[in-house]
C-alpha cells in the first residue's frame, strides 16, 4: 500500500530534550517536506527536499533541522525543543518531474506537546 | 514565502451550494491544489487545475484563472460531513505551499 508513515504520533517531551520524528514514504517520490499546523494559521511548511542531500528552508525553519541521506526518508530533527514547538506535524511526499509535480500525500501526523 | 489568500470562515446549509475562493500570487505558478482537512487529521487530495477552467468531480468542482491569479473550490448537495477545512496549494516553482485554509460548517 503506498503510504506516507510518520512515528510517533504523538509525543511528549520535555524543553531541551533532543528529539527526531520520523518520516518514510514508499512511493520513491523525489519530494519531501516538513509542515507544522497550529489553530488559526494553517498548514505552515518548514523544510522541504527536492531530493536526496537537497533540502531547503521553507517559512519556518528555526529550531528545526531535517536531512535526507535516502530518498525514502525525511527526518525532522529537534536539537533542543521549547514549549513554542508544541503543535500538529505533517510530513508529506510527491513525485515531481521538473517544474511540475502532482499531489502531495500526507502521513498521518504528530502530535507533539513540549512542557 | 508564496502569498496565498482564503477566507477564514464559512456557514451553509445542508444540501446547499458553496463556493470557496481562493487567490494566489500568478509568478512560478505550475498549478493548484485543492486538499479537505478534518479536525486532527491529514489533508486529502480533493482536485488539481493546471489550465484554466472548470474540472468537476462529483459532488466537487474546482475552478482556475490563471491570468486572474484566482481558483475557486464548489461544493453542492451539501452534507453535514463535508464539515472540515479546505485548503488550497500552490505549485510555486518545484515547491508546494498552502494557503491558510478555509473552516466550513455545514449546518442543519
Amino acid at each position: 500500500e503506498a503510504q506516507v508513515t510518520q512515528n510517533p504520533r504523538y509525543l511528549i517531551t520535555v524543553t531541551g530534550k533532543k528529539l527526531t520524528v520520523t518520516c518514510s514514504q514508499n512511493m520513491n517520490h523525489e519530494y519531501m517536506s516538513w509542515y507544522r499546523q497550529d489553530p488559526g494559521l494553517g498548514l505552515r511548511q518548514i523544510y522541504y527536499s527536492m531530493n536526496v542531500e537537497v533540502t531547503d528552508k521553507g517559512d519556518v525553519p528555526e529550531g528545526y533541522k531535517v536531512s535526507r541521506k535516502e530518498k525514502r526518508n525525511f527526518p525532522l530533527i529537534l536539537e533542543s525543543p521549547s514549549p513554542n514547538q508544541t503543535s500538529l506535524y505533517f510530513c508529506a511526499s510527491r513525485r515531481t518531474t521538473g517544474m511540475v509535480g502532482t499531489e502531495a500525500f500526507f502521513g498521518q501526523g504528530t502530535r507533539l506537546t513540549v512542557v | 514565502g508564496q502569498n496565498i489568500d482564503q477566507p477564514t470562515e464559512m456557514t451553509a446549509t445542508e444540501g446547499a451550494i458553496v463556493q470557496i475562493n481562493c487567490t494566489y500570487q500568478t509568478s512560478g505558478f505550475n498549478g493548484l491544489f485543492w486538499y479537505q482537512q478534518h479536525a486532527g487529521e491529514a489533508p486529502t487530495f480533493l482536485s488539481y487545475n493546471v489550465l484554466d477552467g472548470l474540472e468537476e468531480k462529483g459532488r466537487f468542482s474546482s475552478f482556475l484563472s490563471r491570468s486572474k491569479g484566482y481558483s475557486y473550490l464548489l461544493l453542492k448537495e451539501l452534507q453535514m460531513k463535508d464539515s472540515a477545512s479546505y485548503l488550497c496549494a500552490d505549485n510555486y516553482g518545484q515547491n508546494f505551499v498552502f494557503g491558510p485554509g478555509t473552516r466550513l460548517s455545514v449546518l442543519p
